[in-house]
């Protein structure tokens, strides 16, 4: 089974340009989340859906924004790139918030 | 400031040795935590979870410890095996959905 996909692997994007991070996942779990890890921090939550169409905000939300428009995606989008934003971006999902979380292989984004 | 800390980035330990694993927290509202593993170029994997009404969980060769006077819990491997070099993160909940993570420990198991 596929589990919980994501795509780009990777991708370099000058500064000022829009991008969207794929996710989806065939678990048919209710919660989704968005992360990122930097260096030295850990993973820091983005952005979260408790279930399709709702979504709300993580730790550090700002210049990212999600949709769940049906259960199975969870796209992330950086409406005007910065190069803060260089990072490995992890997309989870589980059954129900709180729930175990499960890992997609993430996207390394470079913006330069 | 990091609510959930490892202090150690990187840990070697021999093959069939324990490995201790150690991780502190600031916040005495989270009431669970758990380790995940993370191998290179992949996402990290649930390993094990504590609630804080335990001070003890075993899963094969894996236990967690939780000291909640102390806000220090540790994830015990034994004995450790080639296949456990990885990095580990430890992460507690917060109101009820989020994961607050540390920094992770990078475990190195020589043959």
């Amino acid at each position: 089974t596929a589990g919980i996909t994501q795509a780009p692997t990777s991708q370099i994007l000058a500064a000022g340009r829009s991008m969207t991070l794929r996710c989806t996942q065939d678990m048919r779990h209710n919660a989704m989340y968005w992360y990122r890890q930097d260096l030295g921090l850990g993973l820091r939550l983005i952005h979260y859906s408790n279930t399709a169409g709702t979504t709300g905000k993580g730790e550090v939300p700002d210049g990212y924004s999600v949709s769940r428009a049906n259960t199975d995606d969870f796209p992330l989008t950086l409406a005007s790139a910065v190069p803060s934003q260089t990072s490995v971006y992890f997309c989870a999902s589980g059954a129900a918030l709180g729930n175990e979380q499960f890992f997609g292989p993430g996207t390394r984004l470079t913006v330069l | 400031d990091q609510q959930v800390k490892q202090n150690s980035p990187s840990l070697s330990v021999q093959e069939g040795r324990i490995s201790i694993l150690n991780c502190d927290y600031t916040n005495s509202m989270f009431d669970y935590f758990l380790w995940y593993k993370k191998y290179p170029a992949e996402g990290p994997t649930f390993l094990i979870s504590i609630s804080s009404i335990k001070d003890k969980n075993e899963d094969g060769r894996f236990t967690v410890f939780l000291n909640k006077s102390a806000k220090h819990l540790s994830l015990h491997i034994v004995p450790s095996q080639p296949g456990d070099s990885a990095v580990y993160f430890c992460a507690a909940l917060y109101s009820n959905y989020q994961l607050i993570w540390g920094a992770g420990t990078k475990l190195i198991i020589k043959p």
